[in-house]
């Protein structure tokens, strides 16, 4: 009964491979985050989605490309991995959006660049 | 640029005690200040969230005050207990647009017995 599953929860994987990150909500949230914490600790904002459609998609590189299949699942792809792609990355929903909307975290998922 | 900064990176209290963080931001003005806790291989977890019209929040042993004059918020757990030890950060944010959010670094808090 986990409120925001993502998948997995550890990825080591090497430089220049191609991966993807798998997260659903069961709150039933129109809104929903992937967000990535750097060894220092700082949560910054990736991308939004609400309702399906991208809202927010901060200052990314294109290799990273989220999808959003239903307003319950958004799945993060990332290609040709680098070195500074290794942090832990949170997906996040809130019932709105908005700042005074509480957003609800996933455990993250810990990447780990080789 | 927009900084937020927690007062310290880690601050141990004794159990009893009340403990308090500080979030002190600069070039920004915040709409909205919330509170999250996060342990260690976790998730943050929303605890309180207070707006700029707001000076004060409680929510049972928590209590959030938001000084826009001093560009400044305090978190007080108060009666602090072991199971309070965890890490704390404060989020930022304006208008209805979530890219305003920005998250501090937060703050370790150990409670001792």
């Amino acid at each position: 009964d986990t409120a925001v599953s993502q998948t997995p929860k550890y990825l080591v994987t090497q430089m220049g491979n191609d991966k993807s990150i798998k997260c659903e909500q069961n709150l039933g949230h129109d809104t929903m985050y992937w967000y990535k914490q750097d060894s220092k600790k700082f949560l910054k904002i990736m991308f939004s989605y609400n309702n399906k459609e991208l809202i927010i998609n901060e200052t990314v590189p294109n290799r990273f490309s989220p999808k959003s299949p239903d307003k319950a699942h958004l799945n993060l792809h990332i290609n040709s991995l680098e070195l500074g792609d290794s942090a832990v990355y949170f997906c996040a929903s809130s019932p709105a959006q908005g700042l005074d909307q509480p957003q609800h975290f996933g455990d993250g998922t810990r990447l780990s660049i080789l | 640029s927009q900084k937020i900064e927690q007062n310290s990176e880690a601050l141990n209290i004794q159990e009893g005690k009340t403990a308090t963080l500080t979030c002190n931001y600069t070039n920004y003005s915040p709409a909205y200040l919330q509170w999250y806790r996060q342990d260690p291989g976790r998730g943050p977890v929303f605890l309180l969230l207070i707006r700029e019209n707001e000076k004060e929040k409680r929510k049972e042993r928590l209590k959030v005050t938001f000084d826009t004059t001093l560009k400044q918020s305090l978190f007080h757990i108060t009666a602090s207990q072991p199971a309070d030890s965890a890490t704390y950060l404060c989020a930022l944010g304006r208008g209805s647009s979530a890219s305003k959010i920005i998250f501090g670094s937060g703050t370790r808090l150990s409670i001792r017995p």
